[in-house]
């Protein structure tokens, strides 16, 4: 079934250690996002990339890096998670030539940082 | 920043009756989206209107925009309880990058 796998579904995780929270699409779209949901602040864009190679910072950058080695994967990476990071992490997709067709979204990683 | 913000935060109706969601947003915009998030679950995308529109159906789902006013309305007529869950707005400002900025949403309860 295409979509996009995110990985785990779940984690607690101790402050400071580093964590990368997996994304991968097979619908070959070129763009990627990682949003974190947070209740009362809604969905807040962290990276992007636009294509393979590519990434830029969105709305809440600061304590996170993505990588895009491929079309496929986009990892985020929490390098010393705080209890800041505790959040629900949403990983979507588009076919950005086609802007007017909407994102695909994951199914989530729900992140604590105890 | 938020873009879009939905009204109301939260709404409750009976089945069978139409449900109504508003969406301002503060700049110039491509498109306006909107997605629906069951409890626990990703985003799923429901209808796009894009600048140039004022109107759009789907199914059950009329979608309006009013660029002068710089908001949209989402109705979703002849609800059931399988409709609850939250609303979001979303829009795409333009530019050289497809980014989305989403709204708060609003939480929709169908009684059945």
């Amino acid at each position: 079934i295409a979509g996009i796998t995110q990985a785990p579904t779940s984690q607690i995780l101790a402050a400071g250690r580093r964590m990368t929270l997996r994304c991968t699409q097979d619908m070959r779209h070129n763009a990627m996002y990682w949003y974190r949901q947070d209740l009362g602040l809604g969905l807040r864009l962290i990276h992007y990339s636009n294509t393979a190679g590519t990434t830029g910072k969105g709305e809440v950058p600061d304590g996170y890096s993505v990588s895009r080695a491929n079309t496929d994967d986009f990892p985020l990476t929490l390098a010393s998670a705080v209890p800041s990071q505790t959040s629900v992490y949403f990983c979507a997709s588009s076919d950005s030539g086609r802007a007017n067709y909407g994102y695909t979204f994951g199914s989530g990683t729900r992140l604590t940082v105890v | 920043s938020q873009q879009g913000e939905e009204d109301p935060q939260a709404l409750s109706i009976q089945e069978g009756e139409n449900a109504t969601m508003n969406c301002s947003y503060k700049t110039s915009i491509n498109n306006l989206q909107w997605y629906r998030q069951n409890s626990g679950r990703g985003l799923v995308h429901l209808i796009l209107i894009r600048s140039n529109e004022r109107e759009k159906h789907s199914g059950r789902l009329r979608v309006t925009l009013d660029t002068s006013k710089k908001s949209s309305s989402l109705l979703i007529t002849a609800s059931r309880a399988a409709d609850t869950a939250s609303y979001f707005c979303a829009t795409d400002s333009g530019g050289s990058n497809y980014k989305l900025t989403f709204g708060k949403g609003t939480l929709l309860t169908v009684n059945p």
